[in-house]
């Protein structure tokens, strides 16, 4: 079992560049999430998803959007990157609530210069 | 609205000493609370939960933390710090900001540094 897994690990844009940030979990689990990390800030839950073909805004969803592919995969889209997205983006999931146990990928570091 | 605070943005203890590392909430209700574990580099692990019932709460690794209503606090402790605990912690509070389940709000963290 790989757990969550996060690609790509680092990435550098230019402000107005848009990429997608890609994540998959092989635990069968119906919760994922995408949460950014920031310094002295903890970790902010950017958007989630309860369950196949569903998603939901979290605390810090401007500037995002998200994709429920299909059970494995939840991916983050950032349209137009801006240097306040400058961050640790980590990607994880839950079989349940946000309140079970969540399963954390090993996170990308991204750079908006 | 929910929220957590730790107080101690770092904290350096000696390996053997005890560890106490604090945490407080803000709720209305019973509160869900967590206590998450990164190690340098890497994504969080949960260490251990508190919904309700025993004010004491084993976790793994060692860990333990007792839930206080009345000082809305929940604290992290550990016997004796072994060098591998150097990581950062981050207590979360359960929430529900709306939509289809409630999620976590975490605390902005506290550094743990071990010296030999």
């Amino acid at each position: 079992n790989a757990g969550v897994t996060q690609t790509p690990k680092f990435q550098v844009l230019k402000t107005g560049q848009s990429m997608t940030l890609q994540c998959a979990q092989d635990m069968n689990h119906n919760s994922m999430y995408w949460y950014r990390q920031d310094p002295g800030m903890g970790l902010r839950l950017i958007y989630y998803s309860a369950s196949e073909g569903t998603t939901d805004k979290g605390e810090v969803p401007n500037g995002y959007n998200v994709s429920r592919l299909n059970k494995r995969e939840f991916s983050l889209r950032l349209e137009s990157a801006a240097p306040s997205q400058t961050s640790v983006y980590f990607c994880a999931s839950s079989g349940g609530t946000g309140f079970d146990e969540q399963y954390f990928g090993p996170g990308t570091r991204l750079t908006v210069t | 609205a929910q929220s957590v605070t730790q107080p101690d943005i770092h904290i350096t203890v000696s390996e053997g000493a005890s560890l106490e590392l604090r945490c407080n909430y803000s709720y209305g209700a019973t509160p869900y609370l967590f206590w998450y574990v990164q190690s340098p580099g890497q994504g969080l692990q949960l260490l251990l939960k508190y919904f309700s019932g025993d004010t004491l709460v084993q976790g793994i690794k060692g860990f333990e933390a007792e839930f206080k209503r009345s000082q809305s606090s929940f604290n992290l402790r550990k016997p004796s710090v072994h060098w591998s605990d150097a990581a950062e912690y981050f207590c979360a509070v359960g929430a529900w900001y709306g939509g289809s389940q409630g999620n976590l709000i975490f605390g902005k963290g506290t550094k743990l540094s071990v010296k030999p």
